[in-house]
């Protein structure tokens, strides 16, 4: 069964600096990793999707990579700002489903 | 609009009703799914559907009824709604192709007292 675990639980960090999120899998037989983000009592945004033959996808001042063989994503984002606040979830597609981790709770202080 | 839906937004319903949150999307994506989403648990799949008249139980089945006689439409049902399923029920909607991520729905709040 295919475990995603995503460190930290919480990041917080002042305006302007440049993080890094972490999602790791068990199962590295996956066709594709997801990042979402989701704002508080809302449904969830797509941010940027790698294929499992890729190694990262950028998106302004979002980037992930995916190294499959080691089951490990990151998401960079880069000068961060207030407007990033929010829950970051990254989920893996394997077969039939996607398998979520529980998210990092990002707070960006102005 | 294009897009996926929910409806409704919010829920209250006591325990033992029978409650179905619907879902429409307008992309005829073959692939559809429901999921929950509770505090330490993250999202889990309720079920889901590959086209028209098949679909299949995920991770938390138990409790729940689902039927799609159109692509563009997957309702979900608590048969008879217990205070743990008290959640939040996002739909998701997906290309046929292992190549293709999701997209969800906004989510609807149930609440089971």
């Amino acid at each position: 069964k295919q475990e995603v675990t995503q460190i930290p639980a919480a990041l917080s960090v002042p305006e302007g600096e440049n993080l890094v999120l972490n999602c790791s899998f068990t199962d590295s037989a996956i066709y594709n990793l997801q990042w979402f983000r989701q704002d508080p009592g809302k449904g969830l945004t797509s941010l940027l999707l790698i294929q499992s033959s890729q190694r990262e996808q950028t998106s302004g001042r979002l980037n992930a990579s995916l190294d499959k063989s080691s089951g490990r994503s990151t998401l960079y984002i880069a000068a961060s700002q207030p407007g990033d606040s929010a829950t970051y979830l990254c989920a893996v597609k394997g077969d039939n489903d996607m398998r979520f981790g529980a998210g990092t709770r990002l707070t960006v202080k102005p | 609009d294009a897009g996926i839906t929910q409806s409704p937004r919010y829920k209250i319903t006591e325990t033992g009703r029978q409650v179905t949150l619907m879902c429409h999307q307008t992309w005829s994506h073959s692939y559809m799914f429901w999921y929950r989403q509770d505090l330490g648990h993250g999202l889990r799949l309720i079920y889901y559907s590959a086209a028209a008249d098949i679909t299949d139980k995920g991770e938390v089945p138990d409790g729940y009824v689902v039927s799609r006689s159109k692509t563009e439409n997957f309702p979900l049902t608590l048969e008879s709604a217990t205070r743990s399923q008290t959640s939040v029920y996002f739909c998701a909607s997906s290309e046929s192709s292992d190549i293709y991520g999701y997209t969800f729905g906004s989510g609807t709040r149930l609440t089971v007292v």
